[in-house]
């Protein structure tokens, strides 16, 4: 168990729809990483969060967005949703602002689009 | 986007066997991590290295950071059937935004007992 917790585990849902998948950091880590892993891209870093703010942004879609909240909690917002969207979204956290320290992964969300 | 060669694919081996893995960047790395997934769970961390030339172990895997800065590779030794999994290679490269982990595309580990 690495600390780092996401829900739900699993979501169906259709095109067009929305959602929110949520992730709770271990305790301490003020850090927040969203990736998104599909069988064929691998593991992609869609943003980061440091205590608050915004601090990386990597190949993240228009129609995501995230934030975190001051108990450092964060929320991957997921809109327009479209067939390829179909992917295990995980969280990782890590103490500092820098991945120079080891991000620990949560169990992720399996999101199913139909 | 950048991303990192990570070899072989895929890997049948007898209980026993060592294993050999590697990443290869094009670009310089300041940091490299080795993870392993299983099914249905998220990436566990399995070694990190900070410095060029490094050589660290975790109990029956040893991990080494390239001298050229530009590759990294695991090796598990007297492999056992719950090394079974997806071994990925991440790291950081120089002048990559910080906090942005480059992910190789994985390594699948198949253990004959």
């Amino acid at each position: 168990d690495s600390g780092v917790t996401q829900t739900p585990k699993h979501l169906i849902t259709a095109t067009g729809q929305r959602v929110t998948l949520r992730c709770s950091p271990r305790s301490g880590d003020l850090s927040v990483y969203w990736y998104q892993q599909s069988l064929d891209q691998g593991l992609q870093f869609l943003i980061q969060y440091y205590n608050g703010e915004e601090r990386a942004k990597g190949n993240i879609l228009e129609r995501f967005s995230a934030q975190q909240f001051p108990d450092l909690h964060s929320e991957l917002n997921l809109s327009s949703l479209e067939l390829g969207d179909s992917a295990l979204y995980f969280c990782a956290s890590s103490v500092t602002i820098n991945s120079y320290n080891e991000q620990f992964f949560g169990p992720g969300t399996r999101l199913t689009v139909l | 986007g950048q991303q990192l060669n990570q070899s072989p694919q895929s890997m049948f081996i007898q209980e026993g066997e060592d294993v050999s893995m590697n990443c290869t960047s094009s670009s310089i790395f300041n940091t490299w991590l080795w993870y392993k997934q299983d099914p249905g769970e998220g990436p566990v961390l399995l070694i990190a290295l900070y410095k060029a030339g490094e050589l660290t172990s975790n109990g029956r895997l040893t991990a080494q950071f390239g001298i050229t800065r530009k590759d990294s590779f695991l090796n598990i030794s007297a492999s056992i059937p719950s090394d079974v999994g997806i071994y990925f290679c991440a790291g950081q490269a120089q002048g990559g935004s910080q906090g942005n982990l480059i992910f190789g595309k994985g390594t699948k580990l198949s253990v004959k007992p």
